[in-house]
């Protein structure tokens, strides 16, 4: 199983372009989350989904964009970039019930000038 | 996350015993967590403990609980230089978001 999976690894935008994030995950679980990660500010919820075709906002939502189209996938959608949303990008999924054990993906490095 | 509290550094030396502290303040979670980041990687779960439990045993690894003190740690035994990395805690979040709330987490620096 490889588990997480994101593409790209690193992206370099420009102020105002946009740019989708994919999260993929072989583990056939229910849910999936997006979070940024900024320095002394631990991780913070942007979306996450508890099933296929099922989105929500999480904790700073602003800015982005979500689907769960497939149960596998899970992508981010940047509109119109801003140098604010320069971060590191984890994708998490877990399954229903027990213990809240999260997978993560190994992250993107956004830059945005 | 706005309520889970914990330092941002950390240094000890090699063979030292580690402890990492952690304070919240949300008493309904089931489980406590905490979760280890090592260099350009996700994070990882390393350990959790039941929100009945006063401590948590395992290998060089031991969880404290104190629940009257919302006060959680994690004890490594005989740090190496391989236990470098960013520790997380974190908590459930039970109205109904199906999250985890994390400290901004410590940064853990082994020296020899």
């Amino acid at each position: 199983n490889a588990g997480v999976t994101q593409t790209p690894k690193f992206r370099v935008l420009k102020t105002g372009q946009s740019m989708t994030l994919l999260c993929a995950q072989d583990m056939n679980h229910e849910y999936m989350y997006w979070y940024r990660q900024d320095p002394g500010m631990g991780l913070r919820l942007i979306h996450y989904s508890v099933g296929e075709g099922t989105t929500a906002k999480g904790e700073v939502p602003d800015g982005y964009n979500v689907s769960r189209l497939k149960k596998q996938n899970f992508l981010l959608g940047l509109e119109s970039a801003a140098p604010s949303q320069t971060s590191v990008y984890f994708c998490a999924s877990r399954s229903e019930g027990g213990v809240y054990e999260q997978y993560f993906g190994p992250g993107t490095r956004l830059t945005v000038t | 996350g706005e309520d889970v509290e914990q330092s941002l550094f950390l240094s000890v030396r090699e063979g030292d015993s580690s402890v990492i502290n952690c304070t919240y303040t949300d008493s309904s979670s089931t489980y406590l967590y905490w979760y280890k980041q090592e260099p350009g990687a996700g994070l990882q779960l390393l350990t959790y403990i039941f929100s009945n439990m006063d401590m948590k045993q395992d290998q060089r690894l031991t969880v404290l609980l104190n629940k009257k003190d919302k006060h959680l740690s994690l004890r490594i035994a005989d740090t190496q230089t391989g236990d470098s990395a960013i520790y997380f805690c974190a908590h459930e979040f039970l109205g109904g978001y199906n999250k985890l709330i994390f400290g901004a987490g410590t940064r853990l620096a082994v020296h020899p």
